[in-house]
């Protein structure tokens, strides 16, 4: 199976604009989850979807959002960047169902520099 | 709510040393608890649940619900145990959000 994709790999941006990044599951996985993973503060949980619901939301304000496709495929959005939103960001895929325990699947992230 | 802790941002051990990440957690009920492995430049991934009770690379954890410990242990630490490790914690069965540490930066000095 293929593993977790998220497009682009890098991208810079300055203040004030917006950006949108992408997640593509594992084939069968219907949970994405979003995390921005910077040295100071490890990974900070965004928020979860799950068949196209906002099932979980992290302590993150309403400038970062996202959402979830029929194909399980999920975006998320950063409005009006700041400086400290330069991060990491990782998309982690599961079952969320049955006896998968919720063991997440990452991707290799997205590297958002905001100059 | 529930929260995990990782007290240590840095642990540094000889090679051929016992290691201990140590992770203390806060939920109320019966968690799930995992711990993941970043090795450098590679993708985060899981090393080892609680519920399946197995060893991975030499890695045992113990959960302790007296103590709400899940500790990560390896009697002899090797060089490409070098990584940063997350204890992360769910509520049981599917449909629960994942709640990851700080995470832990294991250097093993040759």
């Amino acid at each position: 199976k293929a593993g977790v994709t998220q497009t682009p790999r890098y991208l810079i941006k300055t203040r004030g604009q917006q950006v949108t990044l992408s997640c593509s599951p594992i084939s069968g996985h219907r949970s994405v989850s979003w995390y921005q993973q910077t040295p100071g503060q490890g990974l900070q949980f965004l928020f979860e979807y799950f068949s196209e619901t906002q099932r979980n939301k992290g302590n993150f304000p309403g400038r970062f959002s996202g959402r979830q496709f029929s194909n399980s495929r999920s975006e998320m959005n950063v409005s009006t960047l700041e400086l400290g939103d330069s991060a990491l960001y990782l998309c982690a895929s599961s079952l969320a169902g049955g006896i998968s325990y919720n063991e997440q699947f990452f991707g290799p992230g997205t590297r958002l520099t905001v100059l | 709510a529930q929260r995990v802790t990782q007290p240590e941002k840095l642990l540094s051990v000889f090679k051929g040393a016992p290691v201990e990440l140590k992770c203390n957690y806060s939920y109320s009920g019966s968690p799930e608890l995992f711990w993941y492995v970043q090795y450098s430049r590679q993708r985060l991934q899981l090393l080892l649940r609680h519920i399946s009770r197995e060893s991975i690379k030499g890695f045992t954890a113990d959960l302790n619900k007296g103590e709400t410990s899940f500790h990560l242990k390896k009697p002899f630490a090797q060089e490409e145990d070098s990584a940063m490790y997350y204890c992360a914690l769910s509520g049981p069965g599917g449909y629960q959000k994942v709640t990851f540490g700080t995470g832990t930066k294991l250097q093993v000095i040759p």
